[in-house]
C-alpha cells in the first residue's frame, strides 16, 4: 500500500497569512494527487485534483503543486471559512490512501 | 444537481451487520464509480472499496476483505455498502462519494454515523 505523509500535523495561523501543507508518498504517485478540506460535522470537499487542478467552484487562493513522491498545498491568503482540517489522497493506485491530515486553526 | 443522500444513524451489537445506503440524484448513475470511506471519531479518513454501477464489480481493501459487500440498484440509483461481523472499532462515520477523473471524489453524502456497542 501507499502510504501518504502529511506535515505538519496541525498549525496556527492568521487570517490573511500564506499557508502550505505538504504531503508526501512513500513512492511514486506522478501527479495522482488530490486535496479535500474537511469542516467539523461535514464531508470533505474537494479543493485539487492531479496534483495542480483546481476544482470547479473553489476560490483561486487555492493551489497544489509537486509531482513524484512530494506534494504542496499553498492557501495564498488565509480566509475565515479555510479554518478546517486538509487531506491529500492518492489515486495512483487501489487501496486510495489519504495522509494523516492537518489541522488548520486560528492563531 | 449532484446529490448523494444517506440512510440514518444507526446502533449495532458486536457481531451483528449494517448495511448503509446511498441514494444519487442528479446525474446518471452508471456512469460514475462509487466508493465507501469511513472515519472514526476524531480520525482521519479511511477509503473501504468501490463499485462499478454499471457493471456491479467491485474492488475492496484487503482490510475489510470478507466482512464487506458493496452492491447496488440502478433502477432506484441507490448504492449500499454492508459491513458485518462488526466490531467496536468500526464505529465511525461511513461516506459515500462520487469518482470522477482519476479516482478523486467531488460528490459526497453527507455521512452514517454507526456505533457499535454492547
Amino acid at each position: 500500500d501507499i502510504q501518504m505523509t502529511q506535515s505538519p500535523s496541525s498549525l496556527s495561523a492568521s487570517v490573511g497569512d500564506r499557508v502550505t501543507i505538504t504531503c508526501r508518498a512513500s513512492q511514486s504517485i506522478s501527479t495522482y494527487l488530490n486535496w479535500y478540506h474537511q469542516k467539523p460535522g461535514k464531508a470533505p470537499k474537494l479543493l485539487i485534483y492531479a496534483a495542480f487542478s483546481l476544482q470547479s467552484g473553489v476560490p483561486s487562493r487555492f493551489s497544489g503543486s509537486g509531482s513524484g513522491t512530494d506534494f504542496t498545498l499553498t492557501i495564498s491568503s488565509l480566509q475565515p471559512e479555510d479554518f478546517a482540517t486538509y487531506y491529500c489522497q492518492q489515486s495512483y493506485s487501489t487501496p486510495l490512501t489519504f495522509g494523516g491530515g492537518t489541522k488548520v486553526e486560528i492563531k | 444537481q449532484v446529490q448523494l443522500v444517506q440512510s440514518g444513524a444507526e446502533v449495532k451489537k458486536p457481531g451483528a451487520s449494517v448495511k448503509v445506503s446511498c441514494k444519487a440524484s442528479g446525474y446518471t448513475f452508471t456512469d460514475h464509480y462509487m466508493h465507501w470511506v469511513r472515519q472514526a471519531p476524531g480520525q482521519g479518513l479511511e477509503w473501504m472499496g468501490r463499485i462499478n454501477p454499471n457493471t456491479g464489480d467491485t474492488d475492496y481493501t484487503q482490510k475489510f476483505q470478507g466482512r464487506v459487500t458493496m452492491t447496488r440498484d440502478t433502477s432506484i440509483s441507490t448504492a449500499y455498502m454492508e459491513l458485518s461481523r462488526l466490531r467496536s472499532d468500526d464505529t465511525a462515520v461511513y461516506y459515500c462519494a462520487r469518482e470522477i477523473g482519476s479516482s478523486q471524489f467531488d460528490y459526497w453524502g453527507q455521512g452514517t454515523l454507526v456505533t457499535v456497542s454492547s
